[in-house]
């Protein structure tokens, strides 16, 4: 069981941030909340994870809601290379343990 | 830089034929991740390895088997398969057990098809 809602699929037009939301109401403490992307054809990509502050890398940035219950993935600026399922996942930081692939976001580019 | 390499990339097999996937980690990565991803599916976990041990063991089938050898790459036996198995089979590795800033690096996938 993921856990996580996130939206069926979003549109956004070339060279204009994206904000992909997601819903985690039931996380736990420890819980980290990961961030993977898949282009079609291909294996996922890892985008970025937080635990509680927010985060930021090459790829993207990731801002935690204070109360932990929600979070939202930003591209700053979308190319049409950005287009792909977007998932949101939550689960331990650590160890060797499978992380859960729920619903993901299907992000459509505009050129 | 080195990726998961998996192996075949495509497999074609009959029903109730065995299968066997291959993939090599990321070198010094020493955590393996097997993934199911069905037609129109999201990937479902199945299985992983930390030092040739299973670690953590989601949605495989008793039909499946996998472990871990001592140069980490990791083999994925299907045995009596079925139409259903039909999927792409992805591979992930990390370093250092699965660490906090160890993300999942994942292969470009198996693609099987059964007959």
């Amino acid at each position: 069981d993921a856990k996580t809602t996130q939206p069926n699929s979003m549109e956004s037009n070339e060279e204009e941030p994206v904000h992909l939301p997601c819903n985690h109401s039931t996380i736990s403490g420890t819980d980290y909340i990961h961030w993977y992307r898949q282009l079609p054809s291909q294996g996922p990509e890892y985008v970025i994870h937080g635990l509680t502050s927010n985060v930021n890398n090459r790829m993207a940035s990731l801002a935690i809601a204070e109360d932990r219950k929600s979070s939202t993935l930003i591209l700053h600026r979308a190319t049409l290379r950005d287009a792909a399922v977007y998932y949101c996942i939550r689960g331990a930081g650590g160890g060797a343990d499978g992380l859960t692939f729920g619903k993901g976001t299907h992000l459509i580019i505009q050129p | 830089a080195a990726g998961v390499i998996q192996s075949p990339r495509h497999l074609i097999k009959e029903k109730r034929e065995t299968a066997t996937l291959k993939c090599y980690p990321i070198p010094r990565h020493d955590t393996v991740y097997w993934y199911q991803q069905g037609p129109g599916q999201d990937p479902q976990f199945l299985i992983s390895f930390y030092e040739k041990m299973q670690s953590d063991k989601g949605s495989i089938p008793d039909r499946f088997s996998a472990q871990q050898f001592s140069d980490y790459h990791s083999e994925l036996n299907m045995s009596s398969l079925e139409l259903g198995d039909s999927a792409l089979y992805f591979c992930a590795s990390s370093p250092r057990g699965g660490a906090l800033d160890s993300p999942l690096h994942f292969g470009n996938g198996t693609r099987l098809t059964v007959t």
